[in-house]
Formats: C-alpha cells, sequence, structure tokens
C-alpha cells in the first residue's frame, strides 16, 4: 500500500459527459501528479500540481483540468468524454523535493 | 516522438534465471531514472531508482545499469522468481531540485517467469 488513495475505483459514464476524479496523496506529501494509461499509449503524464500550485503540465486535453485543494487532495476533471479517453487513470505523491513518486490503485474510466 | 524506448516488449524466464530489461533515452536533461513494477489492477510500485552521477545500483536481487555516455540504463533481476511475474516500466524526468517533473515512461515489458 502506497498511502495514496483514490476514488471511485470504477467509473462507467457515457460519451459526452463530464466527470471527476479524486485523489489523496500520502501524508507529509506536497506534489500530486495524474497519470493515464491505456493500451494504445500507455503511461502518460497529465499534470502536476505542488501545494495547490500547477508546477508542469504533460499530455493533457483542454477538456480536462485538475486542482489540488487546501487539505492537499487533488481532483482531475474530464468533460466532454470521448470514447478514447476510457483508461485507467493514476495518480502519483510526493514531497515535491524528491524524484521518487508513489501510484494510488488508480480509477478504471469506461466510456460507453 | 518517443523519448524513452524500451525493450523488449515481452520476456520469458526459467525460474533462477536472470531477466534483463533495457531502456533508451532521448533528452539529455533527464536526471532521475525509475524503474516501476505493476501487477494486473494495481498501480505502478516502485522498485528501484538512479541519478546518473553513478553507474550501479543495486537493492536486493535489482540491479540498475546506467550508461551516461550511451544514453541507456537496464534492469537486472537475479534469481528471478515466478512472483515477479509483472510488467515492467522503465521512466525518466527532469529532477528540477524543487522536485521531479512527470515521469516519461516506456511502453512497458511483460515479464514471466516460468516455474
Amino acid at each position: 500500500d502506497s498511502g495514496v488513495t483514490q476514488t471511485p475505483k470504477h467509473l462507467i459514464t457515457a460519451t459526452g459527459q463530464r466527470v471527476t476524479l479524486r485523489c489523496s496523496p500520502r501524508s507529509g506529501d506536497l506534489s500530486v501528479y495524474w497519470y493515464q494509461q491505456s493500451l494504445d499509449q500507455g503511461l502518460q503524464f497529465l499534470i502536476q500540481y505542488y501545494n495547490g500550485e500547477e508546477r508542469a503540465k504533460g499530455n493533457i486535453l483542454e477538456r480536462f483540468s485538475a486542482q489540488q485543494f487546501p487539505d492537499l487532495h487533488s481532483e482531475l476533471n474530464l468533460s466532454s468524454l470521448e470514447l478514447g479517453d476510457s483508461a485507467l487513470y493514476f495518480c502519483a505523491s510526493n514531497t515535491g523535493t524528491g524524484g521518487e513518486q508513489y501510484f494510488g490503485p488508480g480509477t478504471r474510466l469506461t466510456v460507453t | 516522438q518517443q523519448q524513452v524506448k524500451q525493450s523488449p516488449q515481452s520476456l520469458i524466464v526459467q525460474k533462477g534465471g536472470i531477466s534483463i530489461i533495457n531502456c533508451a533515452y532521448e533528452n539529455t536533461a533527464f536526471d532521475y531514472f525509475p524503474w516501476y513494477q505493476q501487477f494486473p489492477g494495481k498501480g505502478p510500485a516502485l522498485l528501484i531508482a538512479i541519478r546518473p552521477d553513478v553507474s550501479e545500483k543495486k537493492e536486493g536481487r535489482f540491479t540498475i545499469s546506467f550508461n551516461k555516455s550511451a544514453k541507456q540504463f537496464s534492469l537486472h533481476i537475479m534469481d528471478s522468481q515466478p512472483g515477479d511475474s509483472a510488467t515492467y516500466f522503465c521512466a525518466a524526468s527532469v529532477d528540477s531540485g524543487g522536485g521531479a517533473d512527470g515521469l516519461t515512461f516506456g511502453k512497458g515489458t511483460h515479464l514471466i517467469i516460468q516455474p
């Protein structure tokens, strides 16, 4: 158990809808990263937050957004969902000063 | 553009043998190189990581070899066990000093250890 929690575990929704994925980092970690894992694209970095501020952006679509709240939990919002957005979404956390990132169990999103 | 290339895609090793997975990177700014292990339905778990100031790092049965001039690094699993059967990912990132940036992952190696 990495100490990173994610909810929900599974999410099934329809095209065009909007969903919110939630992540709570390990105790003491200030930085949260979001990743998408799909069969064709592999594991891709989406976005990073550090202590409430956006720090780095990866291959995140404009339809996706994220935020980190004062209690350091983070939410990833996915809107206008398409079939191709079906994937596993992971968050990871670290202290923000070191390289090691610890991954949560993921949210499996299925868009029908 | 794939910045981290991983091979092989799949690997079958006999129990007790050595499993070797290779990665090559393009971005010379990368300065942090972790390996992750992932079991089906689980999140990636950090196995071992290296920075370019050393050429080798060993933790138990797992060893990373790093060749900065060739921009290559590899994972060796000694005395491979059936419980090691999983998907392994190499990754790389730029550690800006204020904390590493997002990881760039290889495509993964599906490792099967035959009893």
